[in-house]
């Protein structure tokens, strides 16, 4: 079945630091990707997707670019700032059902 | 423009006890997603919804669990009779037909089951 793999955390960085998150996939054929945020106390809010091949997802400074050829979608960030603190999620749909296969979420902390 | 709206945002109650969660999605979106979050488990479909119609309820745990959307603007989750295990965050999640994958999530309603 589809599953994602993402990188354990928490992540702890200081302000300005490079981010990365990585993230694989298992699927057949060609899923959409999305990263999702989870801010504390609140639900997940979708950051960016990608739904084809070699497609780039881009939002608010975040990057991930859709790798078939290693399946994966790696979230980065140039400099993060304390308000960036939240829980990331990657995930997958595929197929027409539309429903989203999420990996564990990795907990990023920014500090100042 | 309103979000989805999840009722109550806090729920604690006692095993065995009837727990009901609310969730009205955003105006004109055709699905409707629930989810459990749990720190050993993560994020899990429930069931979803499209039209109003239950489409696929195969993460629905057991017996105890069930849900229903009576209309386009309003949906339940029922579990009945908790139990500790049950305790997690709950979020209801819509999505509109033209943007299906995208989907937009409620705020949660955390439950603890005494």
């Amino acid at each position: 079945g589809n599953s994602v793999t993402q990188m354990e955390g928490p992540v702890t960085l200081s302000e300005e630091a490079f981010l990365t998150i990585n993230c694989t996939y298992t699927a057949t054929g060609y899923p959409s990707l999305f990263w999702y945020v989870q801010y504390p106390g609140e639900g997940l809010q979708l950051l960016l997707k990608a739904t084809k091949a070699d497609d780039k997802g881009s939002n608010k400074g975040f990057e991930a670019t859709y790798r078939k050829e290693t399946t994966s979608f790696h979230l980065e960030k140039g400099s993060v700032q304390v308000s960036d603190s939240a829980v990331y999620f990657c995930a997958l749909s595929y197929g027409s059902n539309y429903k989203l296969t999420f990996g564990k979420g990795t907990l990023l902390t920014v500090n100042p | 423009d309103a979000g989805v709206i999840q009722s109550p945002r806090h729920e604690v109650t006692e095993m065995g006890q009837e727990v009901t969660l609310r969730c009205k999605p955003i105006s004109g979106h055709d699905y409707l997603f629930w989810y459990r979050q749990t720190m050993m488990r993560g994020l899990e479909l429930l069931i979803y919804f499209n039209n109003n119609v239950p489409i696929d309820d195969s993460g629905m745990p057991e017996d105890r669990f069930s849900a229903k959307m009576p209309n386009a603007s309003f949906s339940t989750l029922k579990i009945q009779p908790s139990e500790p295990r049950d305790s997690a965050v709950y979020f209801c999640a819509s999505s509109p037909f033209e943007r299906q994958e995208t989907q937009y999530f409620g705020p949660g309603t955390r439950l603890l089951v005494l």
